[in-house]
């Protein structure tokens, strides 16, 4: 079941802030974050583990909330730099060694002067 | 900072044609991932390796796609005969182990091409 991510899309002026969602129907055991500039390959952001860990980019921030089966990554004061998409990868499930991770569909973040 | 090699770049081939995809991951990383990614679609997960056994591959056309490591290093992945809904990027991604708090480093990618 892939992830849902929203909003699909989404246009900043440098300096705004933004909050990218990735969802799952099933339950969550960890989320990973990454961003995708047009033509490359994609690129680590975060890890986030069901039980509170963490890892990850030191200006980067991301929240995980198993109630809501969601995690959430926070952009603060955009650089153009952001622009790119943004994917999220659930790994469902209560864990075990054949680690698979199921992506969404993106988030295209536009970040203009 | 040591990255993950594919090659080639970007491939042309008519459907029906025989193509196949190289990627040498991070020195020391055991586990090896195969991705088809459809433009303005996440990454797809086809193959994963550990060391050089199949993890998973229940993602992966078996009645064309072929995927192989034989010595628990580089891998190639084949698609013989090529149709035309195969043309995406094909990115192949390495980490240290497979674990939930294990990130996964990506190579540039292969774009392939099915005229």
């Amino acid at each position: 079941q892939q992830p849902v991510q929203s909003p699909q899309a989404v246009i900043l002026r440098e300096g705004e802030d933004a909050v990218i969602n990735c969802s799952s129907s099933k339950a969550l055991y960890s989320v990973h974050w990454y961003r995708q500039k047009h033509g490359e390959a994609p690129v680590f952001l975060m890890i986030l583990l069901k039980g509170g860990e963490q890892k990850g980019h030191e200006k980067i921030s991301a929240s995980f909330n198993e109630k809501k089966q969601q995690s959430s990554l926070y952009l603060t004061a955009s650089q153009l730099s952001y622009s790119g998409t943004y994917f999220c990868g659930a790994h469902l499930g209560s864990g075990g060694s054949n680690y698979k991770l199921t992506f969404g569909k993106g988030t295209l973040l536009t970040v203009n002067p | 900072e040591a990255e993950v090699a594919q090659s080639p770049r970007y491939k042309i081939t008519e459907k029906s044609q025989a193509v196949a995809f190289w990627c040498d991951p991070i020195s020391g990383h055991a586990t090896l991932y195969w991705y088809r990614q459809i433009l303005g679609q996440g990454p797809e997960l086809l193959v994963q390796f550990q060391d050089e056994s199949v993890v998973d591959d229940s993602q992966l056309p078996k009645d064309r796609f072929s995927a192989e490591r034989l010595k628990g290093v580089d891998s190639t992945l084949k698609i013989q005969p090529a149709e035309l809904g195969d043309s995406a990027m094909y990115l192949c991604a390495s980490s240290r182990i497979a674990g939930a708090y294990n990130e996964q480093f990506f190579g540039p990618g292969t774009r392939l091409t099915v005229l």
